[in-house]
């Protein structure tokens, strides 16, 4: 069925060091969101891709959208202390089904 | 300053009580969602109201129910909870139905005793 699978669940990195999560549908997406959600917090947008092949940038965060419409990535470089937390992409099919990855953890070793 | 309110932040209900949570938003969006989180896990979309128009997943159990009498205002009931039904419940509101930003409220902690 419709579901956006992600990876990986977890990732601990030391402060500095790039961190990269994935997902991945099945089928063609209407487009994709990314959340953060800090412990004990609540889901934040981050940004909505809708194009094929889309790239965005948020300062060290570097998003896509793949050509087929049915992966995404989130890419942090050098990341920071301020970086933790569950990044959660979320997918819409058909303009009417919304499905949240299962997140990727992510803990950053000062 | 906030934007989608939730209340209460924590709740306890008796295994079988029916209890009502409640969220208002000051951004008059037309989209409200009601969404369940447990421990660990993503939010899991439980239904939605465009305007008065009442949108629910096929897979959300008889025993949620929601209203929204009106554009600010929307109320998850939930009619004989169970153990399974404590989680998080997150409120979320957006301009239109999943397209662009979903503000989200910071939730409210349900506990079955």
């Amino acid at each position: 069925g419709q579901q956006v699978m992600q990876i990986p669940q977890y990732q601990h990195v030391q402060e500095g060091e790039d961190f990269t999560t994935y997902c991945n549908s099945s089928t063609t997406l209407s487009n994709i969101q990314w959340y953060k959600q800090r412990p004990g917090g609540h889901p934040v947008f981050l940004i909505q891709l809708v194009k094929s092949g889309e790239v965005k940038k948020q300062k060290r965060l570097t998003f896509q959208f793949g050509e087929a419409k049915k992966n995404s990535s989130l890419r942090i470089t050098a990341t920071q202390t301020t970086d933790v937390g569950t990044y959660f992409c979320a997918g819409l099919y058909n303009f009417n089904k919304f499905y949240f990855g299962s997140g990727t953890k992510l803990n950053v070793k000062p | 300053d906030a934007m989608v309110i939730q209340n209460p932040r924590y709740q306890v209900t008796q295994f079988g009580k029916p209890v009502t949570l409640s969220c208002s938003q000051t951004l008059n969006h037309n989209v409200m969602y009601w969404y369940q989180q447990k421990s660990s896990q993503a939010p899991k979309l439980l239904f939605h109201y465009y305007d008065k128009d009442f949108n629910n997943e096929a897979d959300t159990p008889d025993n949620f129910q929601s209203r929204r009498p009106n554009t600010s205002f929307c109320f998850l009931d939930i009619r004989s909870p169970g153990l399974g039904d404590a989680a998080m419940y997150l409120c979320a509101t957006s301009r239109d139905n999943f397209q662009g930003e979903q503000y989200f409220g910071p939730g409210t902690r349900l506990t079955v005793t």
